[in-house]
């Protein structure tokens, strides 16, 4: 398996446009993660989904992030419009639950996003 | 969010040398995960060690957890070059999302 797969691996954009994130998870993951990483705030959890249904959005910052799943291999997260406070590198990982909760989870290589 | 705390935050050591970071947490949790990322790549799962557990081991590394202390530790025998990155502790604690402290920068030198 090729892994999680991300594009782009590179973002640079203007503030007040759209960005879409793009992922691939493992093939027969049922889960799907949307984290954040900054150097102030460390790795943060925006969204996850189970079976293509979004579970906990809690951590998506403000109504300009937006996530979906329309099916089992594909995710986007969408930021719009976008602010220099949004740069940062986002990752996607997928994971398999396991029958005890003891699972693990597998990162794509992630998006550095650069707003100006 | 980070609710896990890890000490050091950064370590410099001699190639051969031992290395020893810690974790604590905050909440009971059913397992504990260290992850490895290298500058510029997404994380990468080290080890998992089940609440019922003490001690594990794969490799060169060895993994403790004391749940009535609410910590955990990562030790890497006989560092390498290579094994310089960051490592970070993620617990699950219930559900199926795992909160990840705030990482140890661990810089091995030749």
């Amino acid at each position: 398996d090729a892994g999680v797969i991300q594009s782009p691996r590179h973002e640079v954009t203007e503030m007040g446009q759209e960005v879409t994130l793009r992922c691939k998870p493992i093939s027969g993951h049922d889960y799907l993660f949307w984290y954040r990483q900054t150097m102030m705030r460390g790795l943060e959890l925006l969204i996850y989904f189970n079976n293509n249904v979004p579970i906990d959005d809690s951590g998506m910052p403000e109504d300009r992030f937006s996530a979906k799943m329309p099916n089992a291999s594909f995710s986007t997260l969408k930021i719009q419009p976008s602010e220099p406070r949004d740069s940062a590198v986002y990752f996607c990982a997928s994971s398999l639950q396991g029958a005890s909760w003891a699972y693990e989870q597998y990162f794509g290589p992630g998006t550095r996003l650069t707003v100006t | 969010s980070q609710q896990g705390e890890e000490d050091p935050q950064a370590l410099s050591i001699q190639e051969g040398e031992n290395a020893t970071m810690n974790c604590s947490y905050k909440t009971s949790i059913n397992n504990l995960q260290w992850y490895r990322q290298n500058s510029g790549r997404g994380l990468v799962h080290l080890i998992l060690i089940r609440s019922n557990e003490r001690e594990k081991h794969s490799g060169r590394l060895r993994v403790t957890l004391d749940t009535s202390k609410k910590s955990s530790s990562l030790l890497i025998t006989a560092s390498r070059a290579a094994d310089t990155a960051s490592y970070f502790c993620a617990y699950n604690s219930a559900g199926n999302m795992l909160t990840f402290g705030g990482g140890t920068r661990l810089m091995v030198k030749p």
